[in-house]
């Protein structure tokens, strides 16, 4: 099956630092990638759309300056949060869009815990 | 605006028992409904989709337009059944997000 990896799988930063999350798909080409977002206990939230080669495109109320979003290839998708806070601590999960069966199906990825202090 | 509602957080049965996860949705479309689940420490996987009427681990989910609903079912229930389970909405066309249900804790009961 198409296989999504995260790096890294958790992270702990300062206040004001920026951290970077890179999905791959490892081996399957996806023009599209999404960007979810869960807290603890909660469901996944849907941030942003990733389309390679062009722009991010963003959920209502996700700040786009905050979440920087680059998917420079097939393979590729990162997401960076910038001058990260306490409350930017989440479960980030990406997924990777993939065709299986003639479906357009999503792959997901393991995700990425942050902490930021 | 898209919604997907799972009422129940946490479902209790004992081995052997039916099962059944309830999902509706609030869309204006024609939607894409999916079940997902996600095992102990493992990541989210796609379960079923209602597009291809498949039977997945011997679970089903039928698309009542009328009631807006997805549930999912189970007529016998087993212990490996135990994970986290997301009902999840998609617009048409296959190149949008999903939005996710808050997800209903199932646990079989020895």
């Amino acid at each position: 099956g198409a296989v999504v990896s995260q790096h890294p799988s958790w992270v702990i930063c300062k206040s004001g630092t920026s951290v970077k999350i890179e999905c791959r798909s490892l081996d399957f080409q996806a023009t599209t990638m999404f960007w979810y977002r869960q807290f603890p206990k909660q469901s996944l939230m849907l941030m942003a759309t990733s389309n390679e080669g062009s722009k991010a495109t963003y959920e209502q109320g996700v700040e786009k300056d905050k979440f920087l979003i680059n998917h420079a290839s097939l393979t590729l998708s990162t997401l960076t949060v910038t001058s990260a806070h306490p409350e930017d601590s989440s479960f980030y999960i990406c997924s990777a869009s993939g065709r299986t069966g003639g479906y357009n199906e999503q792959f997901f990825g393991p995700g990425t815990r942050l902490t930021v202090l | 605006a898209q919604r997907v509602t799972q009422p129940e957080k946490l479902l209790s049965v004992f081995k052997g028992a039916p099962v059944e996860l309830k999902c509706n949705y609030s869309y204006s479309g024609s939607p894409e409904l999916f079940w997902y689940v996600q095992y102990s420490r493992q990541r989210l996987q796609l379960l079923l989709r209602h597009i291809s009427r498949e039977s997945i681990k011997g679970f089903t989910a039928d698309l009542n337009k009328g009631e807006t609903s997805f549930h999912l079912k189970k007529p016998f229930a087993q212990e490996e059944d135990s994970a986290m389970y997301y009902c999840a909405l998609r617009s048409g066309g296959g190149a949008d997000g999903l939005t996710f249900g808050k997800g209903t804790h199932l646990i079989i009961q020895p």
